[in-house]
């Protein structure tokens, strides 16, 4: 039982160039999520997911973009990086809503230059 | 709509002194509250939840919270400090029904003085 995993730990990309991360749970959960962490400003969520086939946005979503074809995975886009999206990114699943745990996955480190 | 403060980015103890991090709550429904805990270069790892059964909450690695409704307060504490408890740590809330999203707090950044 691996929980979240994340693809890949490490990126740099140019300014203009695209990526896709992965995340993958094992968990058979129904939410997931994507955050990003900045210094000093915690962690603010990106998109997320109530099940298979749904997105959402959430507090700061201009710049990606996200799919979730298979309920195991969630996929976040970056169409054309720019330095601002220079952070550490963490995807989270979550069986259920109100108490139940968000497990978090150990992030990937992206530098726009 | 939900959200937390926590008081202080930085806070310093003492091995073997008190613990005390603060975290405020907003909420216009009944909240579930959260803290987690980020070692470096990791993920957050769950310490402790409030699901209403109990005010006072026992987490992981000799960690409790209480919840203070009159106060609007979910402070994390912790007897004795170790080494090991250096971290940053997060409070974060979510609504009690229809709330599929986490809301957390700036974190605040523990340091354990030899």
């Amino acid at each position: 039982n691996a929980g979240v995993t994340q693809t890949p730990k490490f990126r740099v990309l140019k300014t203009g160039q695209s990526m896709t991360l992965l995340c993958a749970q094992d968990m058979n959960h129904e939410y997931m999520y994507w955050y990003r962490q900045d210094p000093g400003m915690g962690l603010r969520l990106i998109h997320y997911s109530v099940g298979e086939g749904t997105t959402a946005k959430g507090e700061v979503p201009d710049g990606y973009n996200v799919s979730r074809l298979k309920k195991q995975n969630f996929l976040l886009g970056l169409e054309s990086a720019a330095p601002s999206q220079t952070s550490v990114y963490f995807c989270a699943s979550r069986r259920g809503i109100g108490p139940d745990t968000q497990y978090f996955g150990p992030g990937t480190r992206l530098t726009v230059l | 709509a939900q959200s937390v403060t926590q008081l202080g980015s930085h806070v310093s103890v003492s091995e073997g002194a008190l613990v005390l991090l603060r975290c405020n709550y907003s909420s216009s429904v009944p909240p579930y509250l959260f803290w987690y805990v980020q070692y470096p270069n990791q993920g957050l790892q769950l310490l402790l939840k409030y699901t209403s059964a109990a005010t006072l909450v026992k987490g992981i690695n000799g960690f409790e919270a209480e919840f203070k409704k009159s106060e609007t307060s979910f402070h994390l504490t912790k007897p004795s400090a170790h080494m090991s408890d250096a971290a940053e740590y997060f409070c974060a809330v979510s609504a009690n029904f229809g709330n599929e999203k986490l809301t957390f707090g700036t974190g605040t950044r523990l340091t354990i003085i030899p």
